[in-house]
């Protein structure tokens, strides 16, 4: 499977968008980027996925770019909320099942 | 539509006893995963079942460790003769097919004395 790779660590200010960058630079042609993130200790939460084009709904942006190597999750306006640790995984569209999931990015949303 | 529902919340059990976790997936859903998350480490699949089957046990330990999910009721996940390292919160996740967005329920905070 291919591996993601996350800063560990960012800081974002209250009501600016959050910009979270994710490389997976041997991603298969058959595999998703999905997004997740686990607010201190709760259930992970589903963000957003997509596989080639970018994706947009309620919560945030995904835009990956066009060699499918890397992408970025955008959270339009950040709130205190939304301080969590993101988790970029991909995941081959025939997969068994497993997510496999690595550090992630710890976001904190400061005032 | 209820979410991915867990319980207990929070399970003690001193060492030696048995812990038994349960897991009641989203409506729809027959696929459902147990992750384990060990204090201060992130999560790591343990089993994937799909109505009376086990697909994926790759991620469970050889022993005192076994899953099940029946046609009715919910998913368990069973720990025999639990020990201190077994404390960690359980995580079930479930989607409708292998290859859909699996949502996942609030977790259950084992805690081992």
């Amino acid at each position: 499977d291919a591996k993601t790779t996350q800063p560990p660590s960012m800081d974002c200010a209250e009501g600016r968008a959050a910009n979270l960058p994710c490389n997976h630079s041997t991603i298969s042609g058959n595999e998703y980027v999905y997004w997740y993130r686990q607010i201190h200790s709760q259930g992970p939460q589903y963000i957003i996925h997509g596989l080639k084009n970018n994706e947009t709904n309620e919560m945030a942006s995904l835009i990956i770019t066009e060699d499918r190597k890397s992408s970025t999750l955008i959270l339009p306006h950040a709130t205190l909320r939304d301080t969590a640790v993101y988790y970029c995984i991909v995941r081959p569209t025939d997969s068994w099942g497993k997510l496999q999931f690595g550090a992630g990015t710890q976001v904190v949303v400061t005032p | 539509n209820a979410g991915v529902m867990q319980n207990p919340r929070h399970l003690v059990r001193r060492r030696g006893q048995e812990a038994r976790l349960r897991c009641s997936p989203m409506k729809g859903h027959s696929h459902v995963y147990w992750y384990r998350q060990l204090p201060e480490e992130g999560l790591k699949f343990m089993v994937y079942l799909q109505k009376e089957n086990i697909i994926d046990e790759s991620g469970m330990p050889k022993e005192r460790f076994s899953a099940e999910f029946p046609k009715e009721g919910p998913s368990i996940l069973r720990i025999q003769q639990v020990v201190r390292g077994d404390s960690a919160a359980y995580f079930c996740a479930s989607s409708p097919s292998q290859a859909d967005t699996q949502y996942f329920g609030p977790g259950t905070r084992l805690t081992v004395l």
